[in-house]
């Protein structure tokens, strides 16, 4: 069964201490997978979409890494305004079915 | 470029009652999609629509929840006889057409929460 993964569910960073979000994932042949933020009563917005083991992609404070079983979204320095929950989505069976994790809620504190 | 664009924001509706959800796609974008979260749990895919073709309903509810996007309009999410169990953030995503072996990223709106009394 086609699965995503997040850990940890929660965590409490200070501004400037930088971590790793880890998304695992079982998936029939890997056709993307994506990284959203979603911050308290709006939608997600995305971030980063990433197709095969090896590759990385960067945004700011942010990096998407990827292997063939894992994902990990690092955050350097974060800032009190990276405070939201980030999600990680895999495409399952079929075209249209995004399947999402349970998601990681980042707090930064001042 | 406007974004995913979702009405009404906010649904009150009482057990019983018709619910209609909105979503208008990114401009250039062909495929809808329409999820579901529920408090404390991820988003859950209900169905993917493109014009006039449901392609995918496997999420969503055989009964009482119906889903369209005609060829003039928005995609209309439609749910008949609401019970509060239907309580949840409603949330449509488009993206452009897909080519090649690999799937484009899903772009979200911000959502109709609907509340059943």
């Amino acid at each position: 069964e086609d699965q995503v993964t997040q850990s940890p569910e929660a965590l409490r960073l200070q501004e400037g201490e930088s971590s790793s979000l880890n998304c695992s994932y079982t998936v029939s042949g890997l056709r993307g997978l994506f990284w959203y933020r979603q911050d308290p009563g709006k939608g997600p917005e995305f971030l980063f979409t990433l197709y095969s083991a090896g590759e990385e992609k960067e945004k700011e404070r942010l990096k998407a890494t990827l292997t063939k079983k894992e994902s990990f979204l690092h955050i350097t320095a974060p800032k009190p305004e990276d405070s939201a929950t980030y999600l990680c989505a895999v495409y399952g069976g079929s075209q249209g079915n995004l399947i999402f994790g349970k998601g990681t809620k980042l707090s930064v504190k001042p | 470029n406007a974004g995913v664009m979702q009405n009404p924001r906010h649904l009150v509706r009482r057990r019983g009652q018709e619910a209609r959800l909105r979503c208008s796609p990114m401009k250039g974008h062909s495929h809808v999609y329409w999820y579901r979260q529920l408090p404390e749990e991820g988003l859950k895919f209900m169905v993917y629509l493109q014009k006039e073709n449901i392609i995918d309903e496997s999420g969503m509810p055989k009964e009482r929840f119906s889903a369209e996007f005609p060829k003039e309009g928005p995609s209309i999410l439609r749910i008949q006889q609401v019970v509060r169990g239907d309580s949840a953030a409603y949330f449509c995503a488009s993206s452009p057409l897909i080519a090649g072996g690999n799937y484009n990223e899903q772009f979200f709106g911000p959502g109709t929460r609907l509340t059943v009394l």
